[in-house]
């Protein structure tokens, strides 16, 4: 029974690159959250995801960010022209229902982006 | 209002002894309170929660005191092991919302 899934666990990027960090959910899970860690601070909620639906991105820059989770394959977190800034560890999350069951959020290991 | 903060920072203590993290809320609506245990390099995983409908949690060597009236709650690892040396963090969120509000996180060293 496989847990959440994220790909690349390290990213390193110039600034001006993309990033593109992957979150395969646990298995029966159709629930999809992300996540920003940064340095010595908790967790910041950025996006929402269903199967084809965005349901909340209210957590998410206004701009370069993007996330999507096709019918098919993992949740993509997109981050256009990195800046250094961008620097983090990104956490996805999955859950069978969103909702009340909130404790059913189980994450996975993180990808560290770092850009140079 | 949205914010819990979240103490100490860094916390030692000694094996076998109690480990005590504190966090504390402005917003009254929220009704679940999870701590998540991060060890360097992995993902957060869920500790143990409580909602405020009672005011003690126990989970093993891990228990959550709530007091509503305060708007706080802690976390108590009792019999502190090197194991247990992680990062800790608090969260809360409201109602049916999914958004996990989390405190800054406590870095816990046991000390052997």
């Amino acid at each position: 029974n496989a847990g959440v899934m994220q790909n690349p666990r390290h990213l390193v990027r110039r600034r001006g690159q993309e990033a593109r960090l992957r979150c395969s959910p646990m298995k029966g899970h159709s629930h999809v959250y992300w996540y920003r860690q940064l340095p010595e601070e908790g967790l910041k909620f950025m996006v929402y995801l269903q199967k084809e639906n965005i349901i909340d991105e209210s957590g998410m820059p206004k701009e370069r960010f993007s996330a999507e989770f096709p019918k098919e394959g993992p949740s993509i977190l997109r981050i256009q022209q990195v800046v250094r800034g961008d620097s983090a560890a990104y956490f996805c999350a999955s859950s069978p229902r969103s909702g009340a069951a909130l404790g059913e959020q189980y994450f996975g290991p993180g990808t560290r982006l770092t850009v140079t | 209002q949205q914010q819990v903060k979240q103490s100490p920072q860094s916390l030692i203590v000694q094996k076998g002894g109690i480990s005590i993290i504190n966090c504390a809320y402005e917003n009254t609506a929220f009704d679940y309170f999870p701590w998540y245990q991060q060890f360097p390099g992995k993902g957060p995983a869920l500790l143990i929660a409580i909602r405020p409908d009672v005011s003690e949690k126990k989970e093993g060597r891990f228990t959550i005191s709530f007091n509503k009236s305060a708007k706080q709650f802690s976390l108590h690892i009792m019999d502190s092991q090197p194991g247990d040396s992680a990062t800790y963090f608090c969260a809360a969120s409201k109602g049916s919302n999914y958004q996990l509000i989390w405190g800054a996180g406590t870095k816990l060293i046991i000390k052997p």
